[in-house]
């Protein structure tokens, strides 16, 4: 496996449920990030673990919750979503972080959330 | 005011022709540039990255910067329809990368 991995790749919940979606990446990167595209919006950055420590929480809700056991795994684990927050979730990884660089991203392939 | 401002098109360019995208932010304190690339379904590719003033060149591509203006402009020369796709600037500001709503493209064979 090359890359940045998500599963799965496509995701249809209820309001009431618990999920989550998983990212590898295999490239050796010290960063990792989550972002959330919506339909005529900018990526919108939800949060960044360097080094599996979490540094940016940017205003995510709580009913997102991120988990980065080491620096190739990251999840973000989904409870009590709403129709709104429908939209493709990209997990990114860099080489690093607070670095001139941070903003060359890899991408994986994005989860398509879909809640009714 | 946007931070990161693109012309959400699209933007129609004949085959072979230079496909012109532009880009203007306003934290006058960014210091660095991206452009990515994101076919209809697919996730963004990163194509360009340029860090000081002026001109970077990789074969088909220009990226341009002007600090002083506040924008970033990526030159697509000898247009291809494979280069159909929608272009995103993305500035990294105190570490975050905020990106633009991008630019779809769409070259005419």
């Amino acid at each position: 496996e090359t890359g940045v991995t998500q599963t799965p790749r496509h995701l249809v919940m209820g309001m009431t449920n618990k999920k989550s979606l998983k990212c590898e990446q295999h490239l050796g990167h010290n960063a990792m990030y989550w972002y959330k595209q919506s339909a005529k919006k900018p990526l919108e950055l939800m949060f960044v673990y360097n080094f599996k420590e979490q540094t940016e929480n940017n205003s995510v809700p709580s009913r997102f919750s991120p988990e980065c056991p080491n620096s190739s795994h990251l999840f973000l684990h989904l409870h009590t979503l709403q129709p709104e927050d429908s939209a493709l979730y990209l997990c990114a990884s860099s080489q690093d972080y607070y670095s001139e660089n941070t903003g060359e991203l890899f991408f994986g392939e994005g989860s398509r959330l879909t809640v009714l | 005011q946007k931070e990161v401002e693109q012309n959400s098109g699209p933007l129609s360019v004949p085959e072979g022709a230079i496909a012109s995208l532009n880009c203007t932010y306003s934290d006058r304190g960014s210091q660095s540039f991206f452009w990515y690339r994101q076919y209809s379904g697919k996730s963004p590719e990163l194509i360009m990255f340029i860090y000081s003033n002026g001109d970077k060149e990789d074969g088909r591509f220009t990226a341009q910067l002007n600090k002083a203006s506040q924008y970033v402009s990526l030159l697509i020369r000898d247009s291809q329809p494979s280069d159909s796709a929608t272009y995103l600037c993305a500035v990294n500001r105190d570490d975050k990368i905020i990106f633009g709503k991008g630019t779809r493209l769409h070259i005419l064979p």
